[in-house]
């Protein structure tokens, strides 16, 4: 089983700075298989990224995915304030796993 | 547009079963993946278990032993039971779209559910 370690726990930043976010596997993980994902409170989940570097339909291009073997991350170019929420890494591998999420905080 | 709505009792009693619903609608059922995801509270997501447009399941080696995923294509829903449930088992509940390579898109409002007497 694939575990998912993210750094740093909380990451406490100012609108317009650049965030980066860290998800190591515990094992090499298929770059095709991995997600990250936005989760703001009272709401659901939200698609970001996936295959590692793809971002999904309708995310804006501040968010940026890169990485492969055991190492990902997720940038986030220039915060905007309504990117404040907390950013989940997800892998598939025989037993799909997400880490244990970042608090991007203001 | 695909859209999922989650259903189901709120409350359930410790060692009951837990049954949830999903429902699709804006699209068939009879392609992509189906999950279930949840989140304890003050906790991250904990991935569930998935079933596929052909009804094969893969689930958490943790919650194995009690987590069965169902699809009703005649209705377009698909379901999740977890039994003999504790209080560790309280939290919202999320069913998704899973494309897996392409992750997982659409998402449920999110169901919350608490296991007390």
């Amino acid at each position: 089983e694939i575990v998912l370690t993210q750094s740093p726990g909380t990451l406490s930043l100012s609108p317009g700075e650049r965030a980066t976010l860290s998800c190591r596997a515990s094992q090499s993980a298929s770059s095709s298989y991995l997600a990250w994902y936005q989760h703001k409170p009272g709401q659901a989940p939200r698609l970001l990224i996936y295959g590692a570097s793809s971002r999904a339909t309708g995310i804006p291009d501040r968010f940026s995915g890169s990485g492969s073997g055991t190492d990902f991350t997720l940038t986030i170019s220039r915060l905007e304030p309504e990117d404040f929420a907390v950013y989940y890494c997800q892998q598939y591998g025989i037993s799909p796993s997400f880490g244990q999420g970042t608090k991007l905080e203001i | 547009q695909v859209q999922l709505q989650g259903s189901g009792p709120g409350l359930v009693k410790p060692s009951e079963t837990l049954s949830l619903t999903c429902t699709v609608s804006g699209g068939s059922i009879n392609t992509y993946y189906w999950s279930w995801i949840r989140q304890p509270p003050g906790k991250g997501l904990e991935w569930i278990g998935y079933i596929d447009y052909s009804g094969i399941t893969i689930y958490s080696p943790s919650l194995k032993s009690r987590v069965t995923i169902s699809l009703d294509t005649s209705k377009n829903q698909f379901s999740l039971r977890l039994s003999s449930v504790t209080a560790a088992d309280t939290a919202v509940y999320y069913c998704a779209r899973d494309t897996i390579t392409r992750g997982m898109d659409v998402w449920g409002q999110g169901t919350t559910v608490t296991v007390s007497s």
